[in-house]
């Protein structure tokens, strides 16, 4: 069974661009969270989508939007990008069924550098 | 406010001998709580859970224990063994949430000496 498989693993970008990052969860996974992973903040939550719909955010400026698809898949945009968006992004996906929680398996992250 | 801590940034423990590594959580709605390993520039990878209404759980050399009195909770990897070394995460969840999201420590890097 493949795993989560983030794309691309790794990239560079410009201040003020923007970025698309990809995420394709588990097969069978619905439940799909990003997360920011910086040296100083750890990993924090940014959001999750369950159905096509987001169901949390985390404490991050507009500027980070998200979406998943009707395969599950989804994916991260960030506008404006600014240089202490510079980090290891990752996605996590969770079969999400029966209303218990079920386990988080995260993927390789998108390690993004913005300069 | 930092809601789950893992107060020993690093560990050192000898081959074959017991690490323990330590998370304490101040959020009383927490009824999730997984244990994750990390190498550098890779994703997390799930070890081990355990829900509210047990206090303990075991897979193999590893074992979750859970005091929800005390809002703490431990891992012991027994015996530890050199490919144990990592950057070892403490998460968190609120089912009754309605969402999924995950609250991590900041990290314990565990070192085990040959």
């Amino acid at each position: 069974k493949a795993g989560v498989t983030q794309t691309p693993r790794y990239l560079i970008k410009t201040r003020g661009q923007q970025v698309t990052l990809s995420c394709s969860p588990i097969s069978g996974h619905r439940s799909v969270s990003w997360y920011q992973q910086t040296p100083g903040q750890g990993l924090q939550f940014l959001f999750e989508y369950f159905s096509e719909t987001q169901r949390n955010k985390g404490n991050f400026p507009g500027r980070f939007s998200g979406r998943q698809f009707s395969n599950s898949r989804s994916e991260m945009n960030v506008s404006t990008l600014e240089l202490g968006d510079s980090a290891l992004y990752l996605c996590a996906s969770s079969l999400a069924q029966g209303g218990s929680y079920t386990e988080a398996f995260f993927g390789q992250g998108t390690r993004l550098t913005v300069v | 406010d930092q809601q789950v801590k893992q107060n020993s940034p690093s560990l050192s423990v000898q081959e074959g001998r017991i690490s323990i590594l330590n998370c304490d959580y101040t959020n009383s709605m927490f009824d999730y709580f997984l244990w994750y390993k990390k190498y550098p520039a890779e994703g997390p990878t799930f070890l081990i859970s355990i829900s509210s209404i047990k206090d303990k759980n075991e897979d193999g050399r590893f074992t979750v224990f859970l005091n929800k009195s005390a809002k703490h909770l431990s891992l012991h990897i027994v015996p530890s063994q050199p490919g144990d070394s990592a950057v070892y995460f403490c998460a968190a969840s609120d089912s009754g949430a309605g969402s999924y999201q995950l609250t991590f420590g900041k990290g314990t890097k565990l070192s085990v000496i040959p």
